[in-house]
């Protein structure tokens, strides 16, 4: 059965830092990792999607690494904003299911001024 | 700019009221998905379309939860009889389901749900 794992569960930083958010997952056979992002009372913005036979994805500031074979992607995010203050998830397709997600709790940042 | 929309973006019910949460997914996507999301739970998949026909509804309650895809425009949740432990934020989700592996799905604003 697969678990995502997300390390830390909150995070609160001053701006300009360099942030790393973990997640971990339990079974390493998946098609593609997704990271989304959420901000209080709104629905989920997709920011990056990896495909298995690929390492990282990068947009913008964020860079996002996969690493199938130890189950971990980490989320970069270089010189943080207060506007990067949001919720973080990460999920991975359903194993045997490719198409179904299974979300992690999540990792809530605040970035302060 | 192409997004899932959802209707009601809140809803306020009473116990054993019937409650109807409307999705319109992206043009063009296949796949359909309902999610829910607690504090305590996180967001758990409630239920899954392709093609407009039904692929897994295992994460839903069967005997109150109901969902349907009347077109490839409109999919619908609908829950008789509420219940206070259906409030949760319900969100619908759409994506394109062609090729192996690229399964990106796009999320709705959600349908917050209180049921006095």
């Amino acid at each position: 059965k697969q678990e995502v794992t997300q390390i830390p569960a909150a995070l609160s930083v001053p701006e300009g830092e360099n942030l790393v958010l973990n997640c971990s997952f339990t079974d390493s056979a998946i098609y593609n990792l997704q990271w989304f992002r959420q901000d209080p009372g709104k629905g989920l913005t997709s920011l990056l999607l990896i495909q298995s036979s690929q390492r990282e994805q990068t947009s913008g500031r964020l860079n996002a690494s996969l690493d199938k074979s130890s189950g971990r992607s980490t989320l970069y995010i270089a010189a943080s904003q207060p506007g990067d203050s949001a919720t973080y998830l990460c999920a991975v397709p359903f194993s045997g299911g490719y198409n179904k997600l299974i979300f992690g709790a999540g990792t809530r940042l605040a970035v302060h001024p | 700019d192409a997004r899932v929309t959802q209707t009601p973006r809140h809803k306020v019910t009473e116990m054993g009221q019937e409650v109807t949460m409307r999705c319109q997914p992206i043009l063009g996507h296949n796949t359909v998905f309902w999610y829910r999301q607690t504090m305590m739970q996180g967001l758990e998949l409630l239920a899954y379309f392709r093609n407009r026909a039904p692929l897994d509804d295992s994460g839903m309650p069967k005997d109150r939860f109901s969902a349907e895809m009347p077109d490839a425009t409109l999919a619908t949740l609908k829950i008789q009889p509420s219940e206070p432990r259906d409030s949760a934020v319900y969100f619908c989700a759409s994506g394109l389901d062609q090729v192996v592996g690229y399964n990106e799905q796009f999320f709705g604003p959600g349908t917050r749900l209180t049921v006095l």
